[in-house]
């Protein structure tokens, strides 16, 4: 089934303890990012990636890391966490370029995560 | 300015009604137009691309007015099954920087 994986679904944390929410899609898909979404505001890229080794910021990329060293994950790491980030985070991908006209992010479950 | 403004709604309408949402862009350049639609802080799914011509899929029909800056969606005889955020997505060229408006809810009445 093609899917886009995300893990943790919910965690609660901590200010200042490093976490890693992990994304994995089994699509072949070239292009991988990641949102966040709160009340109000909607849903903001944080960063993206093209392609392997080619990431780039989104919106608002700050307090937040990413990598892409395989095709099929993304992670994103929060190395010192604070309240503020406390959000429902979304990963998505697609094939890049867009795929004719039908232009499609399929999108994880979400991590909803709570930072104490 | 917002780069993508929705109206939050909620929109509650009866069953069998027609609704309407339109989402207004800032970005002249942009090329790419999407419907999405969320269930209750679910993940967002693809529920249409908006075509410069006009598309129509089923009760739903989605337009692009470029010179007015705005995509809308038209929905006919709605069902309690539609009742979800619906979220206009907006990407200037391929997918790099993808924005979303801020959605509009729909609540579709018995």
């Amino acid at each position: 089934e093609a899917q886009v994986t995300q893990n943790p679904r919910y965690l609660i944390t901590v200010t200042g303890k490093k976490l890693t929410v992990t994304c994995s899609q089994n699509m072949n898909h070239e292009y991988m990012s990641w949102y966040r979404q709160d009340p109000g505001l909607g849903l903001r890229q944080i960063y993206y990636s093209m392609n392997v080794e080619v990431t780039d910021k989104g919106d608002v990329p700050e307090g937040y890391k990413v990598s892409r060293k395989e095709k099929r994950n993304f992670p994103l790491i929060l190395e010192s966490p604070s309240p503020n980030q406390t959000s429902l985070y979304f990963c998505a991908s697609s094939l890049e370029p867009v795929a004719g006209d039908t232009g499609e992010l399929f999108f994880g479950e979400g991590s909803r995560l709570t930072v104490l | 300015r917002k780069e993508v403004e929705q109206d939050p709604g909620p929109f509650n309408v009866p069953e069998g009604a027609t609704v309407a949402f339109n989402c207004t862009y800032s970005n002249s350049a942009s090329q790419s137009f999407f419907w999405y639609r969320q269930d209750c802080r679910k993940e967002p799914k693809l529920l249409m691309s908006v075509y410069s011509s006009g598309n129509e899929d089923g009760r739903f029909t989605a337009q692009l007015n470029r010179a007015s800056q705005y995509i809308s969606l038209l929905i006919r005889d709605s069902k309690l099954s539609d009742s979800a955020t619906y979220l206009c997505v907006v990407i200037p060229g391929g997918y790099q920087k993808v924005t979303f408006g801020t959605g509009t809810k729909l609540q579709v009445i018995p």
